[in-house]
């Protein structure tokens, strides 16, 4: 079965700053990889994919992230946070095949501080 | 508005009780999927239906069950409820099998005093 790790239990940033959430997985075969925001009170929202293709994906609200297939990897990043991303983030992983469910990490939390 | 559906928002029962909670995908999804979401586990799958059979099974408690109706609805049903109950429920649908990702709802607060 898949496994998820994401570093950072919770991370403190000033606007403007530069953001980096790590994610690992763990899993022999293929997979496709999403990354996950909660805002307070609210329900997950889909932030980014990959499937397949290009490895750099972007998504909403100026998020990125990159999949280095050799460190089973798919780290989130932002270049300038706003105080509005202040949010839960969650690292989510599937085998292509679908055949298991949805496996998430256990999520970062980010303030960011003005 | 995810297009999935869930209610009640939020719910206050005491121990040992039932109560039920339920959601309708969005429009098109076949498969229905429970999470639980607490402070120290972290969002953990409890089961999948696909098309009104049970597809997957994760770490539910047998307290628990599920069912997902004709209609496309599902109902989870949590039994003899204890303090640690307490939690967010959140269902998620997908087309198929989901390998392209779930919609989630806004999930029930369950509150067990």
């Amino acid at each position: 079965a898949q496994s998820v790790s994401q570093h950072n239990h919770h991370v403190i940033l000033s606007e403007a700053a530069s953001l980096e959430l790590g994610c690992n997985y763990s899993y022999g075969g293929t997979v496709n990889l999403f990354w996950y925001v909660q805002y307070p009170g609210q329900h997950l929202q889909l932030l980014l994919k990959y499937f397949s293709g290009d490895p750099l994906v972007k998504g909403i609200k100026g998020f990125e992230a990159e999949f280095i297939k050799s460190k089973f990897s798919f780290n989130l990043r932002k270049p300038s946070v706003q105080w509005s991303d202040t949010a839960e983030y969650f690292c989510a992983v599937i085998p292509r095949s679908g055949n298991t469910p949805l496996v998430f990490g256990k999520g970062t939390r980010l303030s960011v501080i003005a | 508005d995810s297009g999935v559906t869930q209610t009640p928002k939020h719910l206050i029962t005491a121990t040992g009780q039932r109560v039920t909670l339920r959601c309708s995908p969005r429009s098109g999804d076949l498969s229905v999927y429970w999470y639980q979401q607490s402070l120290d586990q972290g969002l953990q799958f409890l089961i999948q239906y696909y098309n009104g059979e049970e597809r997957a099974k994760g770490n539910i408690l047998e307290r628990f069950s599920a069912q997902q109706f004709p209609d496309l609805h599902s109902e989870l049903n949590l039994s003899s409820l204890e303090l640690g109950d307490s939690a967010l429920y959140f269902c998620a649908s997908s087309v198929e099998q989901g390998a392209y990702g779930y919609t989630f709802g806004s999930g029930t607060r369950l509150t067990v005093v």
